[in-house]
C-alpha cells in the first residue's frame, strides 16, 4: 500500500534554514502537500506541489520534488521560533476533494535560540 | 480561509460507553468529509469518508459497526465510537474539502481534532 516516510525530529538554530525531507512510495501520487500542526490547532496547509513540477517557491518556503526518487523536501528559510511545529508530508492521487490524504508521521521541528 | 470545527475538543469516558464527535464546516458546504485518527508520534490514518445522503466508505481494517458515521447535513458529520475501549483512545481529526479563494484551488480544511480518552 501507500507509504509516506519522514524523520521524526529536526533541530535547527534560529535564523538558519530548515530542510524537512519526505519519501513516498505511491507512483500514482499526483498531489503532494506540506501541512503544519501546532498544539491545539488544526492542520494548516503550507504549500503543495503537483507531480509535474520540480520546484515551487512561496516566500520563505521552497518545495523540491524528485519524482524519480519519490523524494519531497520542504526548505524553510530564516527559521523563526514561530516555525516550531510538527510538519506533515501528505500525498494524494487526486486533488483536494475526492480522496483522503496519506500522511507521513510528521517531523517535529525544534528551534534553538 | 474556510473553517472546520470539532466538538468536543476532548472527552473522557468509561469503557463500554459510546461517544459522539461532531465535525462542522462553518462557512462552506461539504458533501464529503473525512475522518482520521492519530496516535502519538504517528501519522494521521484515514478511517472513513463521510458522504452526505449516503453511507460512509470505510478504509480497510476499520470496523464500521464500531465507528458509526452520519453525514446529517451539508455542514455536519458525526463520528460515534460505540462501546469504547481503552484501545480506542486517540486523537480524531476530521477534514472537509473546500475552495481556497486565496490560493485558487481545492484543498482539505482540517478541524482542530478531538482527544478521546477511554478509561
Amino acid at each position: 500500500g501507500e507509504d509516506v516516510e519522514q524523520s521524526l525530529f529536526l533541530s535547527v538554530r534560529e535564523g538558519d534554514s530548515s530542510v524537512i525531507n519526505c519519501t513516498y512510495t505511491d507512483s500514482s501520487s499526483t498531489y503532494l502537500y506540506w501541512y503544519k500542526q501546532e498544539p491545539g490547532a488544526g492542520l494548516q496547509l503550507l504549500t503543495y506541489i503537483f507531480s509535474n513540477m520540480d520546484m515551487k517557491q512561496d516566500q520563505r518556503l521552497t518545495v523540491l520534488l524528485n519524482k524519480k526518487d519519490k523524494h519531497l523536501s520542504l526548505r524553510i528559510a530564516d527559521t523563526q521560533t514561530g516555525d516550531s511545529a510538527i510538519y506533515f508530508c501528505a500525498e494524494s492521487p487526486t486533488g483536494g476533494g475526492a480522496d483522503g490524504l496519506t500522511f507521513g508521521k510528521g517531523t517535529h521541528l525544534i528551534i534553538q535560540p | 480561509g474556510a473553517v472546520v470545527s470539532q466538538h468536543p475538543s476532548w472527552v473522557i469516558c468509561k469503557s463500554g460507553t459510546s461517544v459522539k464527535i461532531e465535525c462542522r464546516s462553518l462557512d462552506f458546504q461539504a458533501t464529503t468529509m473525512f475522518w482520521y485518527r492519530q496516535f502519538p508520534k504517528q501519522s494521521l490514518m484515514l478511517m472513513a469518508t463521510s458522504n452526505e445522503g449516503s453511507k460512509a466508505t470505510y478504509e480497510q481494517g476499520v470496523e464500521k459497526d464500531k465507528f458509526l458515521i452520519n453525514h446529517a447535513s451539508l455542514t455536519l458529520s458525526t463520528l460515534t465510537v460505540t462501546s469504547a475501549h481503552p484501545e480506542d483512545s486517540s486523537f480524531y481529526i476530521c477534514s472537509a474539502p473546500g475552495y481556497s479563494w486565496g490560493g485558487g484551488y481545492n484543498e482539505q480544511f482540517f478541524g482542530p481534532g478531538t482527544r478521546l480518552t477511554v478509561l
